[in-house]
């Protein structure tokens, strides 16, 4: 059950454009999300996080954005760049919940593509 | 302040071998989560580990166990391979305990990249 979807696998985008990653989720106890980014035979890296008592997080060209009667969260990058090329990860956590304090659920990622 | 290590980066195995990798979390991180990659499947969650307990578990069969130690670092074990197998193993750890969001924030080490003849 997946319960953080990315129903995007792919998007492309010219340099100096704004990137939109989409995020939707499943379950209501979600109080906290990540975006994680991913380089090829590396080890994802932590972008931005939110908390559910706001609706917007911003830092430097990145800045999420969270929906929470619609579940929906979502990336942007502005202005987009080459080096920003990679998966982009979308991560939820139910962190008051003690049996799932550790975990965090991805979603299946969207390979973003910046192109000059 | 060091990151998250794995050991080793690159394996090679054929089928029915058993497999060991190991990941050290970063100081002062009790909590220790195992993912696997594969093409189009995302991050698929293994199992979390924290102060030498499984707190939680993915979907995966009984051939994949772990475990941690006392210092926090972690092994995760794989029996009887199969071809299916073959993937990036990633490990990432956190503080895990309840307090201000950025606690659960996951930090990822390279992986382990295992390959399944």
């Amino acid at each position: 059950d997946q319960q953080v979807k990315q129903n995007s696998p792919s998007l492309s985008v010219q340099e100096g454009r704004i990137s939109i990653l989409n995020c939707d989720y499943t379950n209501s106890m979600f109080d906290y999300f990540l975006w994680y980014k991913k380089y090829p035979a590396e080890g994802p890296t932590f972008l931005i996080s939110i908390s559910s008592i706001k609706d917007k997080n911003e830092d430097g060209r990145f800045t999420v954005f969270l929906n929470k009667s619609a579940k929906h969260l979502s990336l942007h990058i502005v202005p987009s760049q080459p080096g920003d090329s990679a998966v982009y990860f979308c991560a939820a956590s139910a962190r008051n919940r003690g049996s799932t304090l550790g975990r965090l659920y991805f979603g299946r990622g969207t390979q973003l593509t910046v192109w000059p | 302040k060091a990151g998250v290590t794995q050991t080793p980066r690159y394996l090679i195995k054929t089928r029915g071998q058993q497999v060991t990798l190991s990941c050290s979390p970063i100081s002062g991180h009790r909590s220790v989560s195992w993912y696997q990659q594969t093409p189009g499947q995302g991050l698929q969650f293994l199992f979390e580990y924290f102060s030498e307990t499984q707190r939680n578990k993915g979907n995966f069969p009984g051939r994949f166990s772990g475990r941690q130690f006392s210092n926090s670092r972690s092994e995760m074990n794989v029996s009887t391979l199969e071809l299916g197998d073959s993937a990036l193993y990633l490990c990432a750890s956190s503080l895990g305990t309840s307090g201000p969001p950025s606690y659960n924030e996951q930090f990822f080490g390279p992986g382990t990249r295992l390959t399944v003849l």
